[in-house]
């Protein structure tokens, strides 16, 4: 089974508002993954947790705000966000970190956000 | 820096007949080199990958990419595309020590006709 789940599969939210984005995986991966996609272009790295410590910030917003409460879980959390934040944000999961050959990364379907 | 090449943003082609999709890397050293597939509003799903050994990788539906060092090249190929291919595909690498970072190639439309 190589399935990530993520919800919600659509948000929309005001300027004002906080909301949080959701993944979970359970096939083991101790590497999970934030990406951000516009419409018709490739997804673009946020952030990388690897044995639950954040191991890559991409420079992103603190707007942007990830945990990862434990191996199969990751979140967003989003405040205060601008309507050039609405996006596709993909999660995705690998076996493991950083090693010295990368394994996968297996992608769930997606939270379609619009930021009015 | 490495970077991923798609040079056709679209690719046309008739049922039954066989498919090309470019791409190109700039990497120093053989790096990991991946494709992925996107149908509509979906997540990005993994296709094949060429970690080492064999030049001719095979992966999920039939589809197949070469590994060309020479020519820094990794073209997904299919012998005879279907309707259901159509959809949006990544060309993605990781360089040799590069951890697990995914440079994405801009993405190629994939158009299947009857």
């Amino acid at each position: 089974d190589t399935e990530v789940t993520q919800t919600p599969k659509h948000l929309v939210m005001g300027m004002t508002n906080k909301k949080s984005l959701k993944c979970e995986q359970h096939m083991g991966h101790r590497a999970m993954y934030w990406y951000k996609q516009k419409a018709k272009k490739p997804p673009e790295l946020m952030f990388v947790y690897s044995y639950e410590k954040l191991s890559i910030n991409e420079s992103v917003p603190s707007r942007f705000s990830p945990e990862c409460p434990n191996s199969s879980l990751l979140n967003l959390h989003l405040h205060a966000l601008q309507p050039e934040d609405s996006a596709l944000y993909l999660c995705a999961s690998s076996l493991a970190g950083p090693l010295l050959v990368p394994d996968t990364q297996y992608f769930g379907p997606g939270t379609r956000l619009t930021v009015l | 820096a490495q970077s991923v090449a798609q040079p056709e943003d679209q690719v046309n082609v008739a049922e039954g007949n066989p498919l090309t999709v470019k791409c190109t890397y700039s990497v120093s050293g053989n790096p990991y080199l991946f494709w992925y597939v996107q149908y509509p509003n979906r997540g990005l799903q993994f296709l094949l990958k060429y970690i080492t050994g064999d030049n001719l990788v095979k992966g999920s539906y039939g589809f197949e990419a070469e590994f060309n060092k020479s020519q820094t090249s990794f073209h997904l190929k299919k012998p005879s595309a279907l309707v259901s291919d159509s959809a949006l595909y990544f060309c993605a690498v990781i360089p040799r020590g590069g951890g697990n970072k995914l440079t994405f190639g801009t993405g190629t439309q994939l158009k299947v006709e009857l």
